[in-house]
């Protein structure tokens, strides 16, 4: 069990450019899912992966952001023509596929958007 | 919507003195799960405690417990004998018991440990 690994840890981009995160999560984790940690707040859902399978959305994920998980393994999440209000956390969580099993965090990839 | 509240944003407590933490939650659904997630500077999110709604006990692991008032849907967390790696963001969050298991998380309390 090596963790959940996102990369990068940071990105710096100026706005209207386009930006893609990846998320490994703990092998064997069917479900995933990406969350939005804006500075000093609580984590946002935005959407989950049941194996390849993308089965919910949050309305904070507008047209700009798409999510993929190929194979049911690795995740990416691309965010096109950035804004300045998508500067955040993006934070990524694996489990097994159990009503009752925890999430495992990644330690994130900080966005900021000059 | 399932809605949770954290209504201290930042508490401070002596090294070695206990601590509580508070969080309340508005949801309709009998069936769901409460957390309790540390995050530490520039550190990921970890799990501290967990608990069902159907049970009636309140968990426990170690230093940690919580005081789970279902009827006044409140879920409040404990640290005992505090210490200095106790120091953190620490979140509530909720989720149903449904396919997804997404959570809703409060805002956070900073949790301060003083030497």
């Amino acid at each position: 069990d090596t963790g959940v690994s996102q990369d990068p840890r940071h990105k710096i981009t100026k706005r209207g450019q386009n930006v893609t995160f990846r998320c490994d999560p703990i092998s064997e984790h069917n479900r995933l899912y990406w969350y939005r940690q804006t500075l000093g707040q609580g984590p946002e859902f935005l959407t989950y992966f049941q194996n390849e399978a993308q089965l919910e959305k949050s309305r904070l994920l507008s047209d700009r952001f798409s999510a993929e998980r190929p194979k049911g393994s690795f995740s990416t999440l691309e965010i096109q023509r950035t804004e300045q209000g998508d500067s955040a956390m993006y934070l990524c969580a694996s489990s097994r596929d159990s009503f009752n099993q925890p999430q495992h965090f990644g330690d994130g990839t900080r966005l900021s958007i000059l | 919507a399932q809605t949770v509240t954290q209504s201290q944003p930042e508490m401070s407590v002596q090294e070695a003195e206990t601590v509580t933490l508070s969080c309340t939650y508005d949801t309709s659904e009998n069936n769901y799960y409460l957390f309790w997630y540390k995050q530490p500077p520039s550190r990921q999110m970890i799990l501290v405690i967990r608990q069902e709604a159907y049970k009636q006990q309140n968990a426990t692991e170690n230093r940690f417990s919580v005081n789970f008032q279902k009827a006044a849907k409140s879920f409040s967390l404990k640290i005992s004998d505090s210490q200095l790696g106790d120091t953190a963001m620490y979140f509530c969050a909720f989720t149903m018991y449904n396919a997804g298991n997404m959570l809703t998380f409060g805002g956070g309390t900073r949790l301060m440990v003083k030497p």
